[in-house]
């Protein structure tokens, strides 16, 4: 099946910095989503990226489908954005569109 | 904006008792999906329903997990006789068509003793 890294593991922010999370994947694909999960486990969906660049407010993100990888970019990071952000994806060979996950970036920004 | 509703949020049962958990989907969807996510780990695929019926199963979703869609607007995930490595945080997730984003539930936090 499909293959999702997430890279890095674990990153230490200040507060104001800016930071860049990787999503590299094994195979085409047609649905990609980037979450957030936050201290109590809610997973807080970001983006529908399978293709493209789009932005909210301080994060935006940008799926290169041709060459298997997306970035999610954080600015001006704020204590509100620790935890874990968690990379899926659907392969274009899946019927059902399950999403496989990556093993996420822990994220912690310290004030 | 129209969300993904689970219940209850945090679920403590006996070992070898069956549990329910429940989930209410974004009402015009047509897909839905059940993940679960041991602590410390990453999400994983358990399941997804369609058209009334299973479409496609991970090997976790063995013989003591079911899912049913009872009345058109529920759709539940039973487990008959938890186990110990059944504690986990269980997402229901719907979508309303395929090459769509699936819409997340806020998840039902599952410990057993």
């Amino acid at each position: 099946g499909i293959q999702v890294e997430q890279s890095p593991p674990d990153l230490i922010l200040q507060e104001g910095a800016n930071s860049t999370l990787r999503c590299n994947f094994s195979d085409s694909v047609n649905n990609l989503q980037w979450f957030h999960q936050n201290p109590w486990g809610q997973l807080i969906n970001l983006f529908y990226i399978p293709s493209g660049t789009k932005q909210n407010g301080r994060l935006s993100a940008t799926t290169v489908a041709t060459e298997r990888y997306s970035l999610l970019y954080i600015s001006s990071s704020q204590t509100t954005d620790s935890g874990v952000y968690f990379c899926a994806v659907a392969g274009m060979n899946t019927g059902f569109q399950k999403l496989v996950f990556g093993t996420g970036t822990r994220l912690l920004v310290s004030p | 904006e129209p969300e993904v509703t689970q219940t209850p949020s945090h679920q403590v049962t006996q070992m070898g008792q069956e549990v329910i958990l429940r989930c209410v989907p974004i009402s015009n969807h047509l897909y839905f999906y059940w993940y679960r996510q041991i602590l410390g780990q990453k999400v994983e695929f358990l399941v997804s329903f369609y058209n009334n019926e299973i479409s496609e199963k991970s090997e976790i979703f063995d013989d003591q997990f079911s899912v049913e869609r009872p009345d058109g607007s529920n759709f539940t995930l039973k487990i008959r006789s938890t186990k110990l490595e059944d504690s986990a945080m269980y997402f229901c997730a719907s979508g309303g068509q395929l090459n769509q984003p699936q819409h997340f539930g806020d998840g039902t936090r599952l410990s057993i003793l």
